[in-house]
């Protein structure tokens, strides 16, 4: 069973421009989370995917946007960036059922810079 | 608006001892939550969760507790080691809101041995 793995690990970008960050869920997921960790601060919900549809957005503008793709990997996309977008960007995936989501299991995490 | 509160930035304890760590939240519809462990350079790792309907679950030397009516839970470990050395976050998660899982801003434990 393979977890969950992102990519790049880090990434330094300049104001103005756009970034897309790449993860795969772990194996028998549906469903992928992306989450924000600033520095000192806990993970902030960015948006869930499941069966390639957004399936819940925190407060978050539209220049985060998502994609789900039918083997469950997905893309976090981030246009006209701003400085305080450098932070930790996490992607977490579950398994969603009539219950709802339960446990979510992090990749590692990309660090992205923003000058 | 922080719905999830972690008040103690951090924690330490002697190893063998207990490890007591609190959250608390604002949100009387979470009826869902969970404990993560973060290590520098890793993502968070599930530890343990509780629902809504319970008031305590047990996995090993840890333990969750849940006061609804205090909208209080806590994670306790006992015997406290050094590999527990990490940063707690607690989360949690309201049906009616989807599946959005609020973080607090976590509690970095320092275990000495």
């Amino acid at each position: 069973e393979t977890g969950v793995t992102q990519s790049p690990t880090h990434l330094i970008k300049t104001r103005g421009q756009q970034v897309t960050l790449r993860c795969s869920s772990q194996s028998g997921h549906n469903t992928v989370s992306w989450y924000q960790q600033a520095l000192g601060q806990g993970p902030q919900f960015i948006f869930q995917y499941y069966r390639e549809e957004e399936n819940g957005r925190g407060n978050f503008p539209p220049r985060f946007s998502g994609l789900q793709f039918p083997n469950y990997s997905s893309e976090l996309n981030v246009n006209a960036l701003e400085l305080d977008d450098s932070a930790l960007y996490l992607c977490a995936s579950s398994l969603l059922d009539g219950q709802g989501t339960y446990e979510q299991y992090f990749g590692p995490g990309t660090r992205l810079t923003v000058t | 608006d922080q719905q999830v509160k972690q008040n103690s930035p951090s924690l330490s304890v002697q190893e063998g001892r207990i490890s007591i760590l609190n959250c608390d939240y604002t949100n009387s519809m979470f009826d869902y939550f969970l404990w993560y462990k973060k290590y520098p350079a890793e993502g968070p790792t599930f530890l343990i969760s509780i629902s809504s309907i319970k008031d305590k679950n047990e996995d090993g030397r840890f333990t969750v507790f849940l006061n609804k009516s205090a909208k209080h839970l806590s994670l306790h470990i006992v015997p406290s080691q050094p590999g527990d050395s990490a940063v707690y976050f607690c989360a949690a998660r309201a049906t009616n809101t989807g599946n959005q899982f609020y973080f607090g801003t976590g509690t970095s434990l320092t275990v000495i041995p």
